[in-house]
């Protein structure tokens, strides 16, 4: 079956630097992946989606592209805000079914 | 506009009680979903339906029961409660043929 493996945290870091959070799958076939958000006592909202290689996600200054020849799908932005920060979940749809990783909680101190 | 809505927010109660989660969503969807969010933010699938019919069921108690009267509603019922099923439980809804799946809010279940 499918699996994520992401980068676990916590990640601190201040603002305006640059994030990156590592994620890779493992699946039968192509799945489609995704970088879901979840802010502080709020339920997941998705933040970008890539269906197929070389696809790039992108929202909110956050990009991810989909690399099927490295199974990964690393989420960055170039320049965070005290506002980015949340727990951020890497996913891979197979079957109907989200797969996530374990998520990392990222801090952007002011 | 909720687009997908759970009650309650939060609930406590104590060990071998029986209690409902309810899950509405005004999306439009045909497919509902109820994941589990453990203490160290770990999610995991627990049902699906498509169109009120179980498509998902992966390995969990059968104290945990999924109820969909209609597309628009998937409930949890669990049964016997144990201090492990305290967790924060998502609703989600998505299309069939289409990717994206929406979370509810969730709702914070401890059990003492």
């Amino acid at each position: 079956g499918n699996s994520v493996t992401q980068m676990e945290g916590p990640v601190t870091l201040s603002e305006e630097a640059f994030l990156t959070i590592n994620c890779t799958y493992t699946a039968t076939g192509y799945p489609s992946l995704f970088w879901y958000v979840q802010y502080p006592g709020e339920g997941l909202q998705l933040l970008l989606k890539a269906t197929k290689a070389d696809d790039k996600g992108s929202n909110k200054g956050f990009e991810a592209t989909y690399r099927k020849e490295t199974t990964s799908f690393h989420l960055e932005k170039g320049s965070v805000q005290v506002s980015d920060s949340a727990v951020y979940f890497c996913a891979s749809l197979s079957d109907y079914k989200l797969s996530f990783g374990a998520g990392t909680t990222v801090t952007v101190r002011a | 506009d909720t687009a997908v809505s759970q009650t309650p927010k939060y609930l406590v109660t104590q060990m071998g009680n029986d209690k409902s989660i309810k899950c509405e969503q005004n999306l439009g969807h045909d497919t509902m979903y109820w994941y589990k969010q453990d203490s160290k933010k770990f999610l995991k699938i627990m049902f699906s339906y498509n169109n009120k019919e179980l498509i998902i069921n992966e390995t969990v108690p059968n104290r945990f029961s999924p109820k969909s009267p209609d597309k628009a509603h998937l409930n949890l019922h669990i049964n016997s409660l144990e201090l492990g099923d305290s967790a924060v439980y998502f609703c989600a809804s998505g299309r069939v043929g289409t990717d994206t799946q929406y979370f509810g809010p969730g709702t914070r279940l401890t059990v003492l």
